[in-house]
């Protein structure tokens, strides 16, 4: 089974934190992806990485950045938090297309509360 | 960036009632679609997927969707819902663009099934 794990179930911070999220997936998948799930907004693509040492900004990547230095963790960074970020986050992986059922693995998502 | 639409926000049936879920999306070339699920606490999970051949895919739990490529949709179907069907639905849309095959998902429908 594939897993995807991301460090916290739920996280708060202040205002001008810095916050890092990570997520780590055991699968030896190439792509991983940050999503932000919002109600009535569903998923919204922040970063994603199709390789170590690759990123390509998403649809919504401001104040947002990314680090892929390993295959398996791909960690999401506020620079700044502000409370507009306040939200669920979702990392997922996958194969690269070609490769497989192209279907993304979700990990349990982070919920994020600025303060 | 390409969207997706779902129609429904939130839909509320009694047990045996048939459901059908719409999804429509607007990139014109090829697509591979995608059906997820989310049930109450639990990470997203794919429900079923189409990349070619048959339009109408069978999924897991009794659910089918029929890709129809004149109309752009790919609306999620289950002849009876019971209570455990009780989940939020995302369509995805996965494409190629600038090199990369990027994934947009709709906004979500939240079902709710009462015995």
């Amino acid at each position: 089974d594939v897993k995807v794990t991301q460090s916290s179930r739920y996280l708060v911070k202040r205002t001008g934190e810095k916050v890092f999220l990570e997520c780590v997936q055991d699968m030896d998948h190439e792509n991983m992806f940050w999503y932000r799930q919002d109600p009535g907004l569903g998923l919204r693509l922040i970063y994603f990485s199709y390789d170590v040492k690759m990123k390509e900004k998403g649809d919504i990547p401001e104040g947002y950045s990314v680090s892929r230095e390993k295959k398996e963790r791909f960690s999401l960074i506020l620079e700044s938090a502000s409370t507009n970020q306040t939200s669920m986050y979702l990392c997922a992986s996958r194969l690269p297309p070609g490769q497989g059922s192209n279907e993304q693995f979700f990990g349990p998502g982070t919920r994020l509360t600025v303060l | 960036a390409q969207s997706v639409s779902q129609h429904n926000h939130h839909v509320i049936l009694s047990e045996a009632a048939s459901l059908e879920l719409g999804c429509n999306y607007s990139y014109g070339g090829t697509v591979n679609l995608f059906w997820y699920v989310q049930y109450p606490g639990q990470h997203l999970q794919l429900l079923l997927k189409y990349f070619s051949g048959d339009p109408l895919v069978k999924g897991i739990k009794g659910f089918e969707a029929e890709f129809i490529k004149s109309k752009f949709s790919f609306n999620l179907r289950k002849p009876s819902v019971q209570w455990s069907d009780t989940a939020e639905y995302f369509c995805a849309v996965a494409y190629y663009s600038g090199g990369y095959q990027k994934v947009t998902f709709g906004t979500g429908t939240k079902l709710q099934v009462i015995p």
